[in-house]
């Protein structure tokens, strides 16, 4: 079965300084990765995803993740967050099966943007 | 933009009674999906649907749960008999396959 890792639980970042957000999965097979943003009072809305190609993804709202096949991981970066990117992120995994499967999600990292 | 929609946004109950939340996926969508997140905890999946059938369900998905697609835009989980630990907050999602999933705005279910 398939795991999710985001060693950052809580992450606080003044306005304009970078991000790099930890996520490592692990998986036998080949995987379709993604981050997700929660924020305050909000549902769920894809970041990115990853499903095949260059390994480098690139986002909405400025967001970028590099899958490293090698390491098993997906990191999310932003080289310049803002006050509205407060928010909980979760990276998910699944199964690339090319039929649906259900997500293993990350316990997830809140992220606090500072003015 | 095409949404997911549950209703309703919160529910309070007491333990032992039934519950059904309620979902309408995107309409275009044939996959269907139910997750849970327990506060300060992760997302967990709870169960799948395809075709009128579970597809998938995990441990936590015990007979207490049944899921259902009563007409053609609706896609309910009912919980027979809540219990304390069932509090959580309940998240439906839709998708075409092998595609992304696009979750709805979640039900907070309360059991006091």
């Amino acid at each position: 079965a398939q795991s999710v890792s985001q060693h950052n639980h809580h992450v606080i970042l003044s306005e304009a300084a970078s991000l790099e957000l930890g996520c490592n999965y692990s998986y036998g097979g080949t995987v379709n990765l993604f981050w997700y943003v929660q924020y305050p009072g909000q549902h769920l809305q894809l970041l990115l995803k990853y499903f095949s190609g260059d390994p480098l993804v690139k986002g909405i709202k400025g967001f970028e993740a590099e899958f490293i096949k090698s390491k098993f991981s997906f990191n999310l970066r932003k080289p310049s967050v803002q006050w509205s990117d407060t928010a909980e992120y979760f990276c998910a995994v699944r199964p690339n099966t090319g039929t649906a499967s259900k997500l293993t999600f990350g316990t997830g990292t809140r992220l606090q943007v500072t003015l | 933009e095409p949404e997911v929609t549950q209703t309703p946004s919160h529910q309070v109950t007491q333990m032992g009674q039934e519950v059904i939340l309620r979902c309408v996926p995107i309409s275009n969508h044939l996959y269907f999906y139910w997750y849970r997140q327990i506060l300060g905890q992760k997302v967990e999946f709870l169960v799948s649907f395809y075709n009128n059938e579970i597809s998938e369900k995990s441990e936590i998905f015990d007979d207490q749960f049944s899921v259902e697609r009563p007409d053609g835009s609706n896609f309910t989980l009912k919980i027979r008999s809540t219990k304390l630990e069932d509090s959580a907050m309940y998240f439906c999602a839709s998708n075409m396959g092998a595609y992304e999933q696009y979750f709805g705005p979640g039900t907070r279910l309360t059991v006091t």
